[in-house]
């Protein structure tokens, strides 16, 4: 079955610091991969995903993902931090032809401090 | 567009009550899918729909968990009789043909005691 391991529960950063957020799947063919990311009293809102395309690939607000075969890895990166980008973030996987179903990482909670 | 709407917001209810958790998808969104957040644990897939029908219902719990979906459109959760351990968050997702991504809804939180 698949895993997803996000390292770092909670992240803290700085207003204009780079955000790193890590997420290794455990698949050994390269899945489908997704960061969302979830704000206070809100829903799950997709950031980007990959699906075998280019392996950097752009997102909303200014986040990107680059897809590492060799490292089984997906971490999420934003140049420079706001403090709206405070919120969890949680990398997920699926497995090419399963309906989509998702495999949810534990989450990262993202501070941004002023 | 709307986007997935989830009802109620927050619900309390006492161990051994009865409570249906209700999704109204986007509209024309065959894809219809559950998901739950135990507390302090990974957001885990309960089950998905293609329209009317239960694709794939691996994630239920256990038979105290029963979801439907009327007519292809909205779909309810009922979980009967509620044991402390199924509080959490419930979250609802759809997506159509072409698979761009789900939209979640907000979640219903739900608490036990």
């Amino acid at each position: 079955a698949q895993s997803v391991t996000q390292l770092g529960s909670h992240v803290s950063v700085s207003e204009g610091a780079l955000v790193l957020l890590r997420c290794n799947y455990s698949s050994s063919v390269p899945p489908y991969l997704f960061w969302y990311v979830q704000y206070p009293n809100q829903g799950l809102q997709l950031l980007l995903k990959y699906t075998s395309a280019a392996t950097l690939v752009k997102g909303i607000n200014g986040f990107e993902a680059e897809f590492k075969k060799s490292e089984t890895s997906f971490h999420l990166t934003k140049p420079s931090a706001h403090m709206s980008d405070a919120a969890e973030y949680f990398c997920a996987v699926s497995d090419r032809g399963s309906n989509y179903k998702l495999t949810f990482g534990k989450g990262t909670l993202l501070t941004v401090n002023p | 567009e709307a986007g997935v709407t989830q009802f109620p917001s927050h619900s309390v209810i006492e161990k051994g009550q009865t409570v249906t958790l209700r999704c109204d998808p986007i509209s024309g969104h065959d894809n219809l899918y559950w998901y739950r957040r135990v507390m302090g644990k990974e957001i885990k897939f309960l089950l998905h729909f293609v329209k009317e029908s239960k694709q794939d219902e691996s994630g239920m719990p256990n038979n105290r968990f029963l979801a439907e979906r009327t007519g292809g459109t909205y779909s309810t959760l009922k979980v009967q009789p509620a044991e402390l351990e199924d509080s959490g968050v419930y979250f609802c997702a759809s997506s159509g043909d072409t698979y761009y991504g789900y939209t979640f809804g907000s979640g219903t939180r739900l608490t036990v005691v």
